[in-house]
């Protein structure tokens, strides 16, 4: 299966300032998802990006505040904007495996904003 | 957006007892999976069970579906230290989101 190398493993942000999570695949793939796990909860989906298109999102997670890129089959950036401490959260990437058997997830972003 | 709710929210067993969690789901899916995170890192799949299926091993695990009920159950067996950890199912519809499930917290004591 797919394996995912995601940048920074955890940060701590001042309130008002953005951070951009990074995400490498070690193969081409379609469709690459962003989630969000607040604390203590389970994950939501931010939103779905594609190659060579815009992202699509979930409802309640805007472009503004959650841009994302993906410029190649096996990169994809995610900012979370002018960040507010209800932004602390660990953020997931995630494929689809290839061999059909569910998804890989990043190690993700643990993410404390002060 | 969330669909599966899981009970208990929390399980707490001895090393070599079993552990059995619940999960259940609202609308029509492709498959249902379950997954690990230890310690809110990212999370490992375990095992995919599809609509048409009704059971299946995984070594330590067995997970049953029961589409009629929308649920599904997740046992491990023997459970050891190392199963410390939170577990989530996750339901795939045809868009190939998934949705989760609130998630159990499953403690092993030695």
């Amino acid at each position: 299966s797919a394996v995912i190398s995601q940048k920074p493993s955890r940060d701590i942000c001042q309130r008002g300032t953005s951070l951009t999570i990074q995400c490498q695949v070690d193969s081409q793939v379609t469709m690459m998802f962003w989630y969000r796990q607040q604390p203590g909860q389970s994950l939501t989906l931010i939103a779905t990006a594609n190659q060579g298109s815009e992202a699509t999102y979930e409802s309640g997670f805007v472009i503004d505040k959650f841009p994302i890129s993906r410029p190649n089959l096996t990169f994809s950036t995610l900012t979370v904007s002018n960040m507010s401490p209800e932004d602390s959260s660990i953020y997931l990437c995630s494929v689809h495996s290839h061999r059909g058997e569910g998804y890989t997830f990043g190690s993700g972003t643990r993410l404390t904003v002060v | 957006s969330q669909q599966g709710e899981e009970d208990p929210q929390a399980l707490s067993i001895q090393e070599g007892e079993n552990a059995t969690m619940n999960c259940s789901y609202k609308t029509s899916i492709n498959n249902l999976q379950w997954y690990r995170q230890n310690s809110g890192r990212g999370l490992v799949h375990l095992i995919l069970i599809r609509s048409n299926e009704r059971e299946k091993h995984s070594g330590r695990l067995r997970v049953t579906l029961d589409t009629s009920k929308k649920s599904s159950s997740l046992l491990i067996t023997a459970s050891r230290a190392a199963d410390t950890a939170s577990y989530f199912c996750a339901t795939d519809s045809n868009d190939y989101k998934l949705s989760f499930g609130a998630g159990t917290t499953v403690t092993v004591r030695a």
